[in-house]
């Protein structure tokens, strides 16, 4: 079956620094999303990639879906402390969706 | 936040003892689901519902069941609960499939612990 997968498992940064976390997929995607988990707390969505090439920009997030539609990255810029949690991609996968195992990011004042 | 309950937030069982969990939505979203989450798996799908007493499997159903008799709740059911279903348990709800471009809403989460 579909396969999606996250790159780095964990990813400890210093406040300030840049971050980013990738995410592939098996197969070919017609959308991703991406999820953002709190410790402690339940995802919450952030956003949807459609098109080959997108690139979407959320403050000091850059989301980017690949030209093969099958890979995609979150990108932080100055990661503040409030940046930590577990990232989630989450692409289709027959009529639900896959989730890859997340990105957790730990964020030193 | 998406009108998402579920209830109980915590629970702790014996080996053995069957035990329901109930999501409720007030969004009234065609689509639920339910989830598990485990250190370094993610989320895992264990079944999801596409209408009322519309439901099916997913990648992690052997022990679980679940019914939807309202649009509005879905419950899900550990028959014979085992110390392998300890986890956090994510109710989600969405207005489509996800191929069509939806996105999830999710619960706060039950944590069960079987003993």
């Amino acid at each position: 079956g579909q396969q999606v997968m996250q790159i780095p498992q964990y990813q400890h940064v210093q406040e300030g620094e840049d971050f980013t976390t990738y995410c592939n997929s098996s197969t070919t995607l017609s959308n991703i999303q991406w999820y953002k988990q709190r410790p402690g707390g339940h995802p919450v969505f952030l956003i949807q990639l459609v098109k080959s090439g997108e690139v979407k920009k959320q403050k000091r997030l850059t989301f980017q879906f690949g030209e093969a539609k099958k890979n995609s990255s979150l990108h932080i810029t100055a990661t503040q402390t409030t940046d930590v949690g577990t990232y989630f991609c989450a692409g289709p996968g027959g009529q639900n969706f896959v989730f890859g195992p997340g990105t957790r990011l730990s964020v030193l004042p | 936040d998406a009108g998402i309950t579920q209830s109980p937030r915590h629970k702790v069982t014996e080996t053995g003892t069957p035990v329901t969990l109930r999501c409720h939505q007030t969004e009234n979203h065609r689509y639920m689901y339910w989830y598990r989450q485990d250190p370094g798996h993610g989320l895992r799908l264990i079944h999801y519902s596409y209408g009322v007493k519309d439901t099916d499997k997913g990648e992690v159903s052997d022990g679980y069941s679940v019914s939807r008799s309202k649009t509005e709740d879905f419950l899900l059911t550990l028959e014979s609960a085992t110390s392998s279903q300890t986890s956090v348990y994510f109710c989600a709800i969405s207005g489509g499939l996800a191929g069509s471009s939806y996105e999830q809403y999710f619960g706060p989460g039950t944590r069960l612990t079987v003993t």
